[in-house]
Formats: C-alpha cells, structure tokens, sequence
C-alpha cells in the first residue's frame, strides 16, 4: 500500500498569500498518478488536480500543482476566502488508492 | 444535471448489515468507473471500493474485504454497497463518486462528481 503523508498539518495564512501544500509517498506513484482535492465543512470533496499538475475542469488557474520524484506540491498562488479548508493528495497508481491525512488552511 | 444522490445510511449494531445506494442521473451511468470513498467523524478520507462499468472488475480497501460488496446496476443508473459484519470503526459518512478517466494518453483518473454522503453509524 502507499501511503501518502501530507505537511504541514494547519496552514494559517492570510488572504491573498501564497500557500504550498506538500504530499509525499512512500513509493512511486508511477507516472505521477496523484490527484488533490479539496474538502470544506459539511461538504463532499471537489476534484481540483489530476496528474499531479492538470486542473480539473473549473478550477481557477491560481491552483497548480508539481512533482519531483515522489514529493508533491499544491500551490494556492493568491489565497481568496473561498480557498480556506482541508485539501487531500490521493494517488491511484495502484489499489488500493490512498488518500493523504489532510492540511488544513485556515484563516490567520 | 450530473448528480450523484446516496441513501440507505442509519444506525446498526455492531455484526449487523446495511445496504447502501446512489442513484446516478444527468450522464451516461453506464460508460464509468465507480467509487465508494467514506469519512469517519472528524477524520479524513477513505477510498473503499472501485468497480468497473460493467460490474466486471472490483477492488476493495483490505479493512473492508470479505464484508463488503460493490455492485451496480446500469439499468436502474444505481451503484451500490452492501456491508456485512458491521463494525464501530465503519462508523462514517460514505460518498459515492464518479471516476472520470482523462483522455490523455495516460492512465489518469479522478473523481470528479460526488454525491452528498450518507451516514453510517455502528453502535450499540
């Protein structure tokens, strides 16, 4: 199984700054097999990221994400209000699929 | 209208049963991959089980193997999971998902429309 664990665990930061969220795995996730997702309270998560770096469709292009090996970024390039909740890297690279623990980006 | 609507939650005792369902609508059930995701309280999120479009292929999470059974029926639109042997740690809420395969020479997939989420609690 791959585990997947994300940092930092809380994120506070202020509207308008510029938030990295980071998923590593424990093994290769093949050929960048990671998606992230994004949760807030009392809602079912949304689809942001596939690939490791292409935006879903209706994502705002201030959402990116990178790769380096089996370290993974999402990028928040200018944090609107909307953006504040927990986001989730998932890899499905092979089953099960696995979900990181979560980060939490909350309001400073 | 794509949308992905559970029902069947409640409250069970441990060892007992519950079927789930998700009843697709607004595409084309039929032509996709679909998943089981579930999320205990205050927790994050757990992939359960996958199934192929024609119900040919399955996949479950190792907690969940040998209680746990993902089915479908394309021509009633529904996905669902039908759960034995109950335990407390299966307390959550589930989602169902759509997986939706990126068509772009890679084997990319996510899950990209999901239903509401239906509660599950095992107790006593």
């Amino acid at each position: 199984e791959i585990v997947l664990t994300q940092s930092p665990g809380t994120l506070s930061l202020s509207p308008g700054e510029r938030a990295t969220l980071s998923c590593r795995a424990s093994q290769s996730v093949g050929s960048n097999y990671l998606a992230w997702y994004q949760q807030k309270p009392g809602q079912a998560p949304r689809l942001l990221i596939y690939g490791a770096s292409s935006r879903a469709t209706g994502i705002p292009d201030r959402f990116s994400g990178s790769a380096s090996g089996t370290d993974f970024d999402l990028i928040i390039s200018r944090l609107e209000p909307e953006d504040f909740a927990v986001y989730y890297c998932q890899q499905y690279a092979g089953s099960p699929w696995t979900f990181g623990q979560g980060t939490k980006v909350e309001i400073k | 209208e794509v949308q992905l609507v559970e029902s069947g939650g409640g409250l069970v005792q441990p060892g007992g049963s519950l079927r789930l369902s998700c009843a697709a609508s607004g595409f084309t059930f039929s032509s996709y991959w679909m998943s089981w995701v579930r999320q205990a309280p205050g927790k994050g999120l757990e992939w359960v089980a996958n199934i192929k479009q024609d119900g040919s292929e399955k996949y479950y999470v190792d907690s969940v193997k040998g209680r746990f059974t993902i089915s479908r029926d394309n021509a009633k639109n529904s996905l669902y999971l039908q759960m034995n042997s109950l335990r407390a740690e299966d307390t959550a809420v589930y989602y169902c998902a759509r997986v939706v395969r990126f068509s772009s020479g890679r084997a990319d997939y996510g899950m990209d429309v999901w239903g509401q989420g239906t509660t599950v609690t095992v107790s006593s």
